[in-house]
This record gives C-alpha cells, structure tokens and sequence, in this order.
C-alpha cells in the first residue's frame, strides 16, 4: 500500500527557481522522509522531520511537517539542473517507510 | 553514509527458472531489511520485511511462495523470484536500517528484472 500521495506529479522548472513539492499522508506516522531517486537508480535520503518537528532545514532543502493536516513540503531552493530527478515523501510507522507516488521534477538550464 | 550493495544490478531470465538477488550492508549490520518492488515511473511498493533469523513479513496481496526471502545474517538479505514469468519484470531495491524508530533508511542501488 502506498501512505501519501505528491503533489505534483511532475514539475518543471528553470535553474535558479525554487521547487515546492508536497505530500499527503493517511495514517499516523513517526517520522516523513523525503528521498530522491536518479532514473533507473536506488534512493538517496534527503531528510528526516519527526513527527513532533514542523520545519527542518539541510542546505538548499527546507521540509514542513503539518500532522494535523497529515501533510509535508519539501522545498528546494535555488535549484540546478543536478537536481533533475524524482522526488518520493515516505512515511515510517513501526520501521518499514511506505512511499508516496512520487515527483518528477525537471530543472532546465 | 552506511552502504547497502545490491546484486545483480541487471538480470534477464527465462521464463520458468528462478533469480536470486541478494542485498548486503557493507559496513553496518542491518537489524531490518526491506524489499521493494518499482514499476516504470511509480512508486515503490513494499513488498516484505524480513529480519535476521526469522521469517519475513510479507503485505498484502504479495505471494510469500513467489518471492523468496531468506535473510540469513545481519549483513545479508536475498530475494527468490521463483518460477519467473514475464510480468514479475520490474525494479526491485532492497533497503536496510540500523535501528528502529526515527532512523533513515539506506537503499541498495536496485536490480532491473527482466523475464523473456
């Protein structure tokens, strides 16, 4: 089963614009991770907000976690044409992470 | 960053036999490991998790008898697509964590199955 669903599904942009994609979830979570996946490629984890935290910050990624809406945005600032990729929100109750459909963000240069 | 090896990164097999991938964490011992099946331009679906020296947890809808999962140690885990057909081609990653709660996740680098 899948826990949340992205918005958008797809995303395209100009390098130095910034990209918000954003999540939501079904059930109650301990923590939402964002992870990035290059095309035909494993996944790199980006990100870790528990679920008492509501924003966190790494570099040029700024995550939100808003639990009474059951939702999460992960924002990417000034974005590269390195960034190209798809973008997964994955939500970890007990251990195992349960992914969302994912973003495919497309940065042009 | 811990490093999980998954192998092979590409198989092709007839239909009919079985394929093995294994996944290994290199310099960590996994306490959990997790199977993840990926079709072209969707998410990940999970598909089991499995611990050392016990049985895996399979989701629903998933056929335990299909997909083989033997997770012999805290540093391997391997996954049996038996009798392969043609619509068990897909992406399959393996994942491992270290802990339990609050912990990341670190992922194999996927193998591409294709059965002809």
């Amino acid at each position: 089963s899948q826990q949340g669903e992205e918005d958008p599904q797809a995303l395209s942009i100009q390098e130095g614009e910034n990209a918000t994609m954003n999540c939501s979830y079904k059930t109650s979570i301990n923590n939402l991770q964002w992870y990035r996946q290059n095309s035909g490629r494993g996944l790199v984890h980006l990100i870790l907000i528990r679920s008492n935290e509501r924003e966190k910050h790494s570099g040029r990624l700024r995550v939100t976690l808003d639990t009474s809406k059951k939702s999460s945005s992960l924002l990417i600032t000034a974005s590269r044409a390195a960034d190209t990729a798809s973008y997964f929100c994955a939500g970890q109750a007990g251990t195992a992470l349960i992914f969302g459909k994912g973003t495919t963000l497309s940065v042009s240069s | 960053g811990a490093v999980v090896s998954q192998h092979p990164s590409r198989v092709i097999c007839k239909s009919g036999t079985s394929v093995k991938i294994e996944c290994r964490s290199l310099d960590f011992q996994a306490t959990t490991m997790f199977w993840y099946r990926q079709f072209p331009k969707k998410s990940l679906m999970l598909m089991a998790t499995s611990n050392e020296g016990s049985k895996a947890t399979y989701e629903q809808g998933v056929e335990k008898d299909k997909f083989l999962i033997n997770h012999a140690s805290l540093t391997l885990s391997t996954l049996t697509v038996t009798s392969a057909h043609p619509e068990d081609s897909s992406f399959y990653i393996c994942s491992a964590i270290t802990g339990g709660l609050n912990t990341e996740a670190f992922f194999g680098q996927g193998t591409r199955l294709t059965v002809v």
